[in-house]
């Protein structure tokens, strides 16, 4: 089965760049999402289709997946950016999720 | 506003069943797939099924691949997930979500309903 490997911890200083790796095989061959999880909330989804924001995500969010990995870069990182961040990406018709990366802002 | 409402969740015992609902409101339900995705208390999300806007093609995660069913009713707006044979694993938290772009397959899963609490336990 087809698997995303994520690190489990970054950290960032605020004002900062955080980048958050997803790696697989060939990954850069499907569209990869990612999504921002805060502690007691659902998911929300910060880029798809690799480098898309959807509307109401802000600018310092961005993608790119090229190879065997998906970056997702948070940009000037705030402290409202300290969450869970996963990846997402299909293998055929079966959905896959990395293991998600606990950004800390400190 | 898009809105996504679970229900049906509980406790039950291992080899039980539940069925959960997704009620979906605020867009064209026919015009997007729909998801289910799990996560175990403290740990990372788990897609576990998926169908298409006709019902017509579904998946499900190995995990879960004969014993739980998902469908659709296009006419009530609804999603469903019939979970059969229940382990102690199952337990989590299961989120309903939608496709972000209507006719697609590959474009994320937006929004997101807020989650309904499946417990299995002896």
């Amino acid at each position: 089965s087809y698997e995303l490997t994520q690190p489990p911890s970054v950290s960032v200083s605020p004002g900062q760049t955080a980048t958050i790796t997803c790696s697989g095989d060939k990954l850069g061959n499907r569209y990869t999402s990612w999504y921002q999880q805060k502690p007691g909330q659902s998911p929300i989804l910060v880029i798809y289709h690799d480098a898309k924001r959807p509307s109401g995500i802000p600018e310092r969010f961005s993608g790119f997946n090229s190879g065997n990995t998906a970056t997702l870069t948070i940009s000037g990182t705030q402290a409202l950016d300290e969450a869970d961040y996963y990846c997402q990406a299909w293998d055929s018709s079966l959905g896959v999720f990395g293991g998600g990366t606990k950004l800390t802002v400190l | 506003e898009v809105q996504l409402v679970e229900s049906g969740g509980g406790v039950v015992r291992p080899g039980g069943s539940l069925r959960l609902s997704c009620a979906a409101s605020g867009f064209i339900f026919d015009d997007f797939a729909m998801r289910w995705v799990r996560q175990a208390p403290g740990k990372g999300l788990e897609w576990v099924s998926g169908i298409n806007w006709n019902g017509g093609s579904t998946g499900y995660a190995d995990s879960v691949k004969g014993r739980f069913t998902i469908s659709r009713d296009n006419a009530k707006n609804s999603l469903y997930l019939q979970m059969n044979s229940l382990r102690v694993e199952d337990t989590a938290f299961y989120y309903c979500a939608r496709e972000n772009l209507e006719y697609s397959s590959s474009s994320g899963f937006d929004p997101w309903g807020q989650g309904t609490l499946v417990t299995v336990s002896s």
